[in-house]
């Protein structure tokens, strides 16, 4: 069974830093893209950053330069290592696992933790 | 940068009903489109990838159709569990970049 879960959310101010973490199990870690995907609150579903399993990552422009997705294969862990952090990032995240598709252009996101909720304030 | 949109903003209908849901995106995306369906305080759940495939464990009610720019996600009768938000997916070419359209609440009429 495929398990996703998230921890490290908490209370913090404008301008600190805050890491997640992901624990994952029930498939071959190593092998399969992962992503962060955040919530604001009461608003819809915003992609944050995704890492691929030979390590290439990309990330969306609101969270360019502040935030750092890696990976810790040996231990079935994602991260997402988020500074400067800023009011507009409070959100719940999710860790998501990458999906089938027949193209790269179809990369989805196939099983998400529960979230762990940051909030940003002073 | 594809944008997507979905329409309409919320679907009020009865158990038993169909609902239709739509997602255009700005420029063609082919058929590389997923939808998602999100409970209130739960995590989404992957329905449709690749337009017109279903995921794991979704109940055959659950269709998805189009290509190009336009899609639409059809659940053929509404069980009381289907109530939720629903949102389309695409990634972009290059350099990956992947994009949620805003959503369609499907609530109780």
């Amino acid at each position: 069974e495929v398990q996703l879960v998230e921890s490290g959310g908490g209370l913090i101010q404008p301008g600190g830093s805050l890491r997640l973490s992901c624990a994952a199990s029930g498939f071959t870690f190593s092998t399969i893209y992962m992503g962060w995907v955040r919530q604001a609150p009461g608003k819809g579903l915003e992609w944050v950053s995704v890492i691929y399993s030979g390590g290439s990552t990309f990330y969306a422009d609101s969270v360019k330069g502040r935030f750092t997705i890696s990976r810790d294969n040996t231990n079935n862990t994602l991260f997402l290592q988020m500074n400067s952090l800023r009011a507009e990032d409070t959100a719940v995240y999710y860790c998501a696992r990458g999906g089938h598709s027949d193209s790269s252009r179809g990369e989805n996101f196939d099983y998400f933790g529960q979230g762990t909720l940051v909030t940003v304030s002073s | 940068e594809i944008v997507l949109t979905q329409s309409p903003a919320t679907l009020s209908l009865s158990p038993g009903e169909r609902a239709t849901l739509s997602c255009r995106a700005s420029q063609t995306v082919l058929t590389y489109l997923a939808w998602y369906q999100q409970k209130p305080g739960q995590a989404p759940r992957l329905l449709i990838y690749d337009a017109s495939y279903r995921a794991t464990g979704v109940p055959a009610r659950f269709s998805g159709s189009g290509s190009g720019t336009d899609f639409t996600l059809t659940i053929s009768r509404l069980e009381p569990e289907d109530f939720a938000v629903y949102y389309c997916q695409q990634r972009s070419d290059w350099p990956p970049n992947f994009t949620f359209g805003p959503g369609t609440k499907v609530d109780l009429k």
